[in-house]
């Protein structure tokens, strides 16, 4: 089952700060998030596994709260690189990722 | 530089007609997956390998196939291409235990048009 994202698109400036959240119905034994650009492959950000671990990567960090089954990706001082769409995936026990429907990003001048 | 390889980045079909979609990759990672991402919709999965050990989606149709003959290559059958199978196409791949707990690395993606 397809994991809900919201919001799903946000428009910032550059400098401001951004949440997008992930949630799902089923039980997850991790959350990966990824950035895609149009027209290219999606990139790894990171990956949370269970245990309620915080991860961040220069200005963007993530959360899993394992207990709710949601996770939130930060996005801090934002730049323009920043733009494009977020994808979290979810995964169960089975080794495969199930795509939530994605955050487009639009970080403006 | 280690990486995922697809081949062709285009390709253009008629309807019917039989295509192969290629993926290659140096990480020599025990995991390979593909995916078929429409416009503005989340990739999603279609099969994975682990290993030689072949996983095909409930919900994928007949008409797609694939084949790994070693660690290196996958390729992706579709036998009778129809328009609503127009898509970008992905190949990933994971290392150690697989997707749940291992990053995908994604290749480029092959953008299949159908005529």
């Amino acid at each position: 089952q397809q994991p809900v994202q919201s919001p799903q698109a946000v428009i910032l400036r550059e400098g401001e700060d951004a949440v997008i959240n992930c949630s799902s119905s089923k039980a997850l034994y991790s959350v990966h998030w990824y950035r895609q650009k149009h027209g290219e492959a999606p990139v790894f950000l990171m990956i949370l596994l269970k245990g309620g671990e915080q991860k961040g990567h220069e200005k963007i960090s993530a959360s899993f709260n394992e207990k709710k089954q949601q996770s939130s990706l930060y996005l801090t001082a934002s730049q323009l690189s920043y733009s494009g769409t977020y994808f979290c995936g979810t995964a169960g026990s089975a080794r495969q990722l199930t795509f939530g429907s994605g955050t487009q990003l639009t970080v403006l001048p | 530089d280690a990486m995922v390889i697809q081949n062709p980045r285009y390709q253009v079909t008629q309807f019917g007609k039989p295509v192969t979609l290629s993926c290659s990759q140096t990480l020599n990672h025990n995991v390979m997956y593909w995916y078929q991402q429409k416009s503005s919709q989340a990739p999603k999965l279609l099969f994975h390998y682990y290993d030689k050990d072949f996983n095909n989606e409930a919900d994928t149709p007949d008409n797609f196939q694939s084949r790994r003959p070693n660690t290196s290559f996958c390729f992706l059958d579709i036998r009778s291409p129809g328009l609503g199978d127009a898509a970008m196409y992905l190949c990933a791949t994971s290392g150690g235990p697989g997707g749940g707990a291992s990053e995908q690395f994604f290749g480029p993606g092959t953008r299949l048009t159908v005529l």
